[in-house]
């Protein structure tokens, strides 16, 4: 039972690029969630879905997309990636009123 | 929308007691929650309470809640260096199942 997983780990990218954050988990939740973590803020709710199929906006959802590929999957995708958005981001699944984390991705853009 | 405040920073000597406290402020909140993050890792669930309890024992954590005051409180006792990490109160209201999260409490145990 690994949990949670994100990938990758770690992400350098430029002004302008794009990519994906991936986010699994195997417990079958319904709900899961995306999140940012920077300093002195705690954790700002980007996106969540409260099942397979559907998905909606939380405290700091501009300049992210994301999806919600089937019940274990839900990612996170920047289009074009701007400097404010270097953070440590941080998939979760819930369960009951319980929270299960990922072990982040830690990304920076320079 | 429910707001819940937490100090930033809590140091102790080690073999002391620590007590981290937190606010809200939705008085239907229903559930309340303490997550602990290690350094470069996610955030773990520690203990809850349900709103109709006053207090929690586990071990050496004891969860106090104060209804009146929107006032919630971890207490560890016999603080360990490995107890140092981020905690972080949550707490889920009435009319909603997603959590809100406090900014989170950095606790530095002193040998």
């Amino acid at each position: 039972n690994a949990g949670v997983t994100q990938t990758p780990k770690f992400q350098v990218l430029k002004t302008g690029q794009s990519m994906t954050l991936q986010c699994a988990q195997d417990m079958n939740h319904n709900s899961m969630y995306w999140y940012r973590q920077d300093p002195g803020m705690g954790l700002r709710l980007i996106y969540y879905s409260a099942s397979e199929g559907t998905t909606d906006k939380g405290e700091v959802p501009n300049g992210y997309n994301v999806s919600r590929l089937n019940k274990r999957e839900f990612s996170l995708r920047l289009e074009s990636a701007a400097p404010s958005q270097t953070s440590v981001y941080f998939c979760a699944s819930q369960e009951g009123g319980e929270q299960f984390f990922g072990p982040g991705t830690r990304l920076t853009v320079l | 929308g429910e707001d819940v405040e937490q100090s930033l920073f809590l140091s102790v000597r080690e073999g002391d007691s620590s007590v981290i406290n937190c606010t809200y402020t939705d008085s239907s909140s229903t559930y309340l929650y303490w997550y602990k993050q290690e350094p470069g890792a996610g955030l773990q669930l520690l203990t809850y309470i349900f709103s109709n309890m006053d207090m929690k024992q586990d071990q050496r954590l004891t969860v106090l809640l104060n209804k009146k005051d929107k006032h919630l409180s971890l207490r560890i006792a016999d603080t360990q260096t490995g107890d140092s990490a981020i905690y972080f109160c949550a707490v889920v209201s009435g009319g909603s199942y997603i959590p809100t999260f406090g900014r989170g409490t950095s606790l530095i145990v002193h040998p």
